[in-house]
């Protein structure tokens, strides 16, 4: 079974643009959520997504914003970006938003 | 804001001995997972111990929850170099998200 994948796997920004990121969640599996990895933060949730529609949602402005589409696949896009917006985005998908499923992450570089 | 905290943030050991890490949380839970992250890559999920168990085996892992104190341990019997990676507890509640420790680096010498 294909794991959980995520595009582009790298990218390098520019403060005040925006950016969408991509995840394919493994097959058959309806939950995807996002999280930030930061060295001086750590990992932090940032939304979870269940048959398209939002369940939870973590402490972060309205720039970070997400969708989950009919086929389970998810986006996540942040707007208007800032230098600290840098950062390991993970993607995850579940069955049954226990056991989670990691993808390789996209590492967002904004200058 | 973190809900686990792991301890300790570092361990370096030989390998062939054991390696253990232990978490603290503090709100309840329904289940606590353990994940390991092989340098700045993805997470792998390791183990799930639901709230209502002690302690659970999976292969070289032994994993233990204390409700009452509100803490879990993960042993790793018999570490190998390949076991170098960053450990994480995460627990979880009723509202589908996953609340990360800070993790901890472990290094196995060969």
């Amino acid at each position: 079974k294909a794991g959980v994948t995520q595009t582009p796997r790298y990218l390098i920004k520019t403060r005040g643009q925006q950016v969408t990121l991509s995840c394919s969640p493994i097959s058959g599996h309806r939950s995807v959520s996002w999280y930030q990895q930061t060295p001086g933060q750590g990992l932090q949730f940032l939304f979870e997504y269940f048959s398209e529609t939002q369940r939870n949602k973590g402490n972060f402005p309205g720039r970070f914003s997400g969708r989950q589409f009919s086929n389970s696949r998810s986006e996540m896009n942040v707007s208007t970006l800032e230098l600290g917006d840098s950062a390991l985005y993970l993607c995850a998908s579940s069955k049954d938003s226990y056991e989670q499923y990691f993808g390789p992450g996209t590492r967002l570089t904004v200058t | 804001s973190q809900q686990g905290e792991e301890d300790p943030q570092a361990l370096s050991i030989q390998e062939g001995e054991n390696a253990t890490m232990n978490c603290s949380y503090k709100t309840s839970i329904n289940n606590l997972q353990w994940y390991r992250q092989n340098s700045g890559r993805g997470l792998v999920h390791l183990i799930l111990i639901r709230s209502n168990e002690r302690e659970k085996h999976s292969g070289r892992l032994r994993v233990t929850l204390d409700t009452s104190k509100k803490s879990s341990s993960l042993l790793i019997t018999a570490s190998r170099a390949a076991d170098t990676a960053s450990y994480f507890c995460a627990t979880g509640g009723s509202n589908y998200k996953l609340t990360f420790g800070k993790g901890t680096l472990l290094t196995v010498n060969p």
